[in-house]
């Protein structure tokens, strides 16, 4: 089966640790990028890249960390200078970086720092 | 940027009746509208988009509409079922720095109640 894993589904965290979460996709996309989810709020852009090795910040990247080594794999590091960590976590991928590809969209990782 | 308004929040609907949410954008050059649906816990998934080139597309009981004078588009879903409960996310592309990145609604929590 082709698609998007996210792991783990469920991750808790003390306040002032870092954290990576874990994406990986089998769909051979060049892009990948990752949202954060807050209850009643949509999805907002952290990072994105558009091919291996390059990655730019979205809309609220403060705080947070990413690596683009390999083709499949985009992990996301949760700093403890992120001031308000506790959210869920969407990772996505497309095959190509240019505007009006389908994102297609892992399970999520719900962290929770206390 | 690119700001998307999503409308209504929230929507109840009989089962059967039809299912109307509506997304206002605000860049004239944007001409990529996807909708996504999201159950509780998972990931959103794509159920339909539209390009600028068209005014309507229909997928069996889903619709969108686009209205590039007045930059809003909708979501028609007709016939609802039980299984049409979600929540439900329009988006627009975000054409400057480049890349495939989308904005998105606030959401729309869709219940169908027997």
């Amino acid at each position: 089966d082709g698609g998007i894993t996210q792991s783990p589904k469920y991750l808790f965290r003390k306040e002032g640790q870092n954290v990576t979460l874990s994406c990986e996709q089998n769909l051979n996309h060049d892009a990948m990028y990752w949202y954060r989810q807050d209850p009643g709020q949509g999805l907002r852009l952290i990072y994105y890249s558009q091919i291996v090795n390059d990655f730019q910040k979205g809309d609220i990247a403060e705080g947070y960390s990413v690596s683009r080594e390999k083709k499949e794999s985009f992990p996301l590091t949760v700093t403890s200078a992120q001031k308000n960590p506790t959210a869920f976590y969407l990772c996505a991928s497309s095959r190509a970086g240019g505007p009006g590809y389908e994102q297609y969209f892992g399970p999520g990782t719900r962290l929770t720092v206390t | 940027g690119e700001n998307v308004e999503q409308h209504p929040s929230t929507l109840s609907v009989q089962e059967g009746d039809s299912a109307v949410i509506k997304c206002t954008y605000s860049d004239s050059a944007s001409n990529y509208f996807p909708w996504y649906k999201q159950e509780l816990g998972k990931g959103p998934q794509l159920i339909i988009d539209i390009r600028s080139n068209v005014g309507e597309k229909k997928d069996q009981r889903i619709a969108v509409t686009l209205n590039k004078t007045a930059k809003h588009f909708s979501l028609h879903i007709t016939e609802t079922q039980p299984e049409d409960s979600a929540v439900y996310f329009c988006a627009a592309p975000i054409l400057t720095g480049g890349g495939n990145k989308l904005t998105f609604g606030t959401g729309t929590q869709l219940k169908v109640e027997l």
